[in-house]
């Protein structure tokens, strides 16, 4: 069974960093890519970026000077750092695996507020 | 970057009734997938590669389109279909989402 758990701070402060984290169990990365996407409140889905199964990684362009995704295959983790956070990147972050997007996690929701 | 365009953003349908939702992409795609989403939870796939339906999906849902236009239909609404549908392509990278059309039950 796939399952994608996200974790990470639930409140991160104005100009810091986010860090979260996708635990992944039921598939491997090394034969998976996992994507992150974000839901600002009650609006709709953005892609934010992905991890493939050889390693490399993709970004929105618009977070891309912000943004590193990496990952621990011994852990079966994937990791997401965003620096200079603002109040618009308030959002609940999905990480989503499998083909066609088939995997998703609940969901962690982040809040920049000081 | 690709841009798809949903409608309508929001309509209520009887029970019963036919719906169709319609997602037009800025540029040819060769694929749209499509993601129901209730409150509070994650997105699921609903409909993938176009007009193939995911696992546990009813046979009263069914996608269609090409090129630029792509729709996802609902022969006869039920209670349980009110939700926010997603469209999704990814034939050009950065994969991009529609803006969601919410679907209420009347």
């Amino acid at each position: 069974q796939v399952q994608l758990k996200e974790s990470g701070p639930g409140l991160v402060q104005p100009s810091q960093t986010l860090s979260l984290t996708c635990t992944v169990s039921g598939f491997s990365l090394t034969s998976n890519s996992v994507h992150w996407v974000r839901q600002p409140p009650g609006k709709g889905l953005e892609w934010v970026g992905a991890i493939w199964s050889g390693g490399s990684t993709d970004y929105n362009s618009a977070l891309k000077s912000r943004l590193s995704i990496s990952r621990d295959t011994s852990k079966s983790q994937v990791f997401l750092k965003m620096n200079s956070l603002q109040t618009e990147d308030t959002a609940i972050y999905f990480c989503t695996g499998g083909g066609r997007f088939a995997y998703w996690g609940q969901g962690t929701l982040v809040t920049v507020s000081s | 970057e690709i841009v798809l365009t949903q409608s309508p953003t929001t309509m209520a349908a009887s029970p019963g009734e036919k719906v169709t939702i319609t997602c037009r992409a800025s540029s040819s795609v060769s694929y749209m997938h499509w993601f129901q989403q209730k409150s509070g939870t994650s997105p699921k796939p609903w409909i993938y590669d176009t007009s193939k339906l995911a696992s546990g999906v009813p046979d009263r849902f069914s996608g269609s389109g090409s090129g630029t236009s792509y729709s996802l239909t609902i022969s006869s609404m039920e209670a349980e279909d009110a939700a926010t549908y997603y469209c999704l392509q990814r034939s050009s990278y950065p994969p991009t989402f529609g803006s969601g059309t919410k679907l209420e039950i009347k």
